[in-house]
């Protein structure tokens, strides 16, 4: 099946540094959604995106949906401990008619102390 | 506000047995989905579920079964448990208006 091209596929940082990841697709999608999730738990959402351009922000967080509506981008502000997981990128693709949702390959993100 | 909840969280069951997972949600979301997640693949979808009765194939659809008697549940079974269906089960649920899924806390299951 397809999935999207997320990278990078971990990511080492201190505390207080800033983040940034992607997720690409060949095809182009109507929606994107950025899940964490913590070891031993179900992905979380965090943020949601519907229009082509769109900048949306939950906190320290900060998501774009890419205006080729082929990616997509997610930032973290001065990292915090509680960060650390797995960040996946997931999204609807245009030619569904349902609420199917492609999967990136996730993004692991360590703090190093 | 029990969200989506999922039972039980670990099994251990043996090859060739009959397995149940199950899968219970309180927002009366229309969707309903079960994935698997395993390492090198990611997430990936058994079955999904648009609605009670109305069920259909994911990617990975083989040695699974579904039923959606109710709209607040969506059981998957495992027919004939096999060591490759090891893996980590997610059900999640979805409302077709906000386009999003929400994820149960998994069941980690153990065929040996």
């Amino acid at each position: 099946g397809q999935q999207l091209n997320q990278s990078p596929q971990s990511m080492f940082i201190q505390e207080g540094e800033d983040v940034s990841m992607n997720c690409t697709s060949s095809s182009i999608f109507n929606t994107w959604l950025w899940y964490k999730q913590d070891p031993g738990e179900g992905p979380v959402l965090l943020i949601a995106l519907y229009k082509a351009g769109e900048l949306t922000s939950n906190g320290r967080l900060t998501a774009q949906f890419g205006i080729t509506r082929k990616d997509s981008f997610l930032n973290i502000s001065a990292s915090i401990p509680s960060d650390v997981g797995i960040y996946f990128c997931a999204g609807r693709p245009k030619s569904f008619g349902n609420e199917k949702l492609t999967f990136g390959t996730g993004t692991r993100l360590t703090i190093i102390p | 506000d029990a969200g989506i909840t999922q039972s039980p969280r670990y099994k251990i069951t043996e090859t060739g047995r009959q397995v149940t997972l199950m899968c219970h949600q309180t927002w009366s979301h229309s969707y309903m989905f079960w994935y698997r997640q395993d390492l090198g693949h990611g997430l990936r979808l058994i079955y999904y579920s648009a609605a009670a009765d109305i069920t259909d194939k994911g990617e990975v659809p083989d040695g699974y079964v579904v039923s959606r008697s109710k709209t607040e549940n969506f059981p998957l079974t495992l027919e004939s448990a096999t060591r490759s269906q090891t893996s980590v089960y997610f059900c999640a649920s979805g409302d077709r208006r906000q386009e999003t899924q929400y994820f149960g806390p998994g069941t980690r299951l153990l065929v040996l």
